[in-house]
């Protein structure tokens, strides 16, 4: 089961940033923060992902809260092809195997 | 140049066939997984390899067999389908290093249909 919580929908005008929340309140030491999305059945990609410190890339960014119970990834100029579910999953650094999807959350970026 | 690649993308079948699905990564990995997503829209894990060795087997049916003949390839094989193996496949791929987390690269995804 996932060990994740995240709304299950979400909406966001064009050209902002979209904020997606997640709780994940049994996370352990050794657990990252994955980020992974899906637009419209194609393969889940993977957008970002870290452990205590705030991290940035290309697609995004992630904030992670200091006590890392939660966490909020940033989309910061959303356009219509951000449209998808986005999925936050924690994994444990020594099991590379266990990522667990849960339902995440829908994303529905309008013009 | 695509990473992931499965084959077929659309699987019709009917009910007690034996279907394969082929994936294949040209990224360089050496752990390869078949995801599930049902109606529902879940994604869950089946399997896994690393190294040509099976390392996760998440209560899947004996009747699902996943084959790797080398690391590039992992394909799975349904024997005697079922109305409820109807669902989307995903394959994907990573690098693995124990004690370090890599992100996973996922195929197109193989819609099979059961009839």
């Amino acid at each position: 089961d996932a060990k994740t919580t995240q709304p299950p929908s979400m909406d966001c005008a064009e050209g902002r940033a979209a904020n997606l929340p997640c709780n994940h309140s049994t996370i352990s030491g050794n657990e990252y923060v994955y980020w992974y999305r899906q637009i419209h059945s194609q393969g889940p990609q993977y957008i970002i992902h870290g452990l205590k410190n705030n991290e940035t890339n290309e697609m995004a960014s992630l904030i992670i809260t200091e006590d890392r119970k939660s966490s909020t990834l940033i989309l910061p100029h959303a356009t219509l092809r951000d449209t998808a579910v986005y999925y936050c999953i924690v994994r444990s650094d020594y099991n590379n195997n266990d990522m667990r999807f849960g339902a995440g959350t829908r994303l529905t970026v309008k013009p | 140049d695509t990473a992931v690649s499965q084959t077929p993308k659309y699987l019709v079948t009917q009910m007690g066939n034996d279907k394969s699905i082929k994936c294949e990564q040209n990224l360089g990995h050496d752990t390869m997984y078949w995801y599930k997503q049902d109606s529902k829209k879940f994604l869950k894990i089946m399997f896994s390899y690393n190294n040509k060795e099976l390392i996760i087997n998440e209560t899947v049916p004996n009747r699902f067999s996943p084959k790797s003949p080398d690391k590039a390839h992992l394909n799975l094989h349904i024997n005697s389908l079922e109305l409820g193996d109807s669902a989307v496949y995903f394959c994907a791929s990573s690098q693995w290093a124990g004690g370090s987390s890599y992100e996973q690269y996922f195929g197109p995804g193989t819609r099979l249909t059961v009839t």
